[in-house]
Order: structure tokens, then C-alpha cells, then sequence
């Protein structure tokens, strides 16, 4: 089948540096990507990693390993409207939809 | 500029009623997916539809769930004869071509669904 494993939670202080991981199986690849959601609200993309490497959005950064079937979000100087969930994505079986991880909860602190 | 339009926002329906949840995607986009979410959970991924279409319903479950997405009008997701664990957000979203290749879809702010 296919997963998508990230933690549960993670906590940081403003300004602070964060990293969630997600790995992940697939039977086929076609990229991952990451989505912020506030308190239940819409989710909302923030990138997409297609192919190996890093790639930078402001403050956000993504990666992605598809030989270790791993990627991860980075997030840089973090700020308190940061606090939400985070959820990696990949494509399904049949290449017809997303499925997505379970979410990360991360709690920014003064 | 309208982005994904679901509605109702709160819907509250009693055991053995009807839910019908609306969607209109963001203007241009021809692919719908609707998604379920439970309370600290991730998207559970339900159907994929572009017009007239279902493409792809491995998420949905086979009884009292339907939906469609007709050439005119809103994409509906229909839940016949709700049970108390059919509570949760059901969340729409579109994309203007097969997301596949970007990653990338367009969410509404969801329809949150009671049954008491």
C-alpha cells in the first residue's frame, strides 16, 4: 500500500529553526508535496519537490531524497502565525489524487 | 477572484437524513476531489471527478456516498441515511489540469458535517 509517515508534533521557539520529516511508500512516484493548515481551515500549498534537492520559498524550504524515500520541510526564523499542521502528500497508486500523511501539529512559543 | 466555494459551512443532520454538500472550484478548473477529516487526522483522500466524470472513487465508501460534478452547476457530495461516524470535515478541492505534475491543489475552507 501506499503511507506516509511524519510526526505528530513539534514545538519551537519564535525565530527558531524546524524541521519535519516525512518517508514515505509509494508503488509509483510522482513528487511530494507540502500543505499548512490553520485550525481546520483550508489547507493550503506551500511546495512541491519533484525531483532530488532543495527548493527554497522564502522562509519555507523542502527537500527531497527519492532514494531514501524521504523529504523533509524546513522552516526559518520562525514566527508565531507558523503554528498549524503540516502535512506531506504524494500521488496515489493510480495517479489520480493525493493522499496525504497525517499531519504534523508545530507550536511556535514565544 | 473566488477560490474554492463549499457550502454549507456547518451542516447538522440527525441519524438517517440526508447530507448534501456543495462545491463550486475555482473558476477554470475542470478537477475535483473531494476529502474527508476526522478530528486530529490527516486527508482521507474520497473521489476524483472532472465533468460528468468520476475518474477515480477508491476512497469513497460504496454505500450511501455519491457524488458528482454535472456539466453545469457545483460538484455535490451526497451521504444518504448519515450514522453518527459520518461527523467530520469534508473538504473540496480543484486543480485546472491533473495535479500530478505540480503537486498542487486549490482547497475550500470545508463543509463540517454533525449528526447527531
Amino acid at each position: 500500500g501506499q503511507s506516509l509517515e511524519q510526526p505528530s508534533e513539534v514545538t519551537a521557539v519564535e525565530g527558531a529553526i524546524v524541521q519535519i520529516n516525512c518517508t514515505y511508500q509509494t508503488s509509483g512516484f510522482y513528487g511530494l508535496s507540502w500543505y499548512q493548515q490553520h485550525d481546520g481551515g483550508a489547507p493550503t500549498f506551500l511546495s512541491y519537490n519533484g525531483l532530488d534537492g532543495l527548493e527554497e520559498t522564502g522562509r519555507f524550504s523542502s527537500f527531497l531524497s527519492r532514494s531514501d524515500s524521504y523529504g523533509y520541510l524546513l522552516l526559518q526564523e520562525l514566527q508565531m502565525k507558523d503554528s498549524a499542521s503540516y502535512f506531506c502528500a504524494g500521488v496515489n497508486q493510480a495517479g489520480t489524487a493525493l493522499i496525504f500523511g497525517k499531519g504534523t501539529t508545530l507550536s511556535v512559543s514565544s | 477572484n473566488a477560490g474554492v466555494m463549499q457550502n454549507p459551512r456547518h451542516l447538522v443532520r440527525r441519524r438517517g437524513q440526508e447530507a448534501r454538500l456543495r462545491c463550486s472550484p475555482v473558476k477554470g478548473h475542470s478537477h475535483v476531489y473531494w476529502y474527508r477529516q476526522l478530528p486530529e487526522e490527516g486527508l482521507k483522500f474520497m473521489v476524483y471527478l472532472q465533468k460528468e466524470n468520476i475518474i477515480d472513487e477508491s476512497g469513497m465508501p460504496k454505500e450511501r456516498f455519491s457524488a458528482e460534478f454535472p456539466k453545469e452547476g457545483p460538484s455535490i457530495l451526497r451521504i444518504q441515511q448519515v450514522v453518527r461516524g459520518d461527523s467530520a470535515a469534508y473538504f473540496c478541492a480543484s486543480s485546472p489540469g491533473v495535479q500530478t505534475n505540480t503537486g498542487e491543489l486549490f482547497f475550500g475552507e470545508g463543509s463540517r458535517l454533525t449528526v447527531l
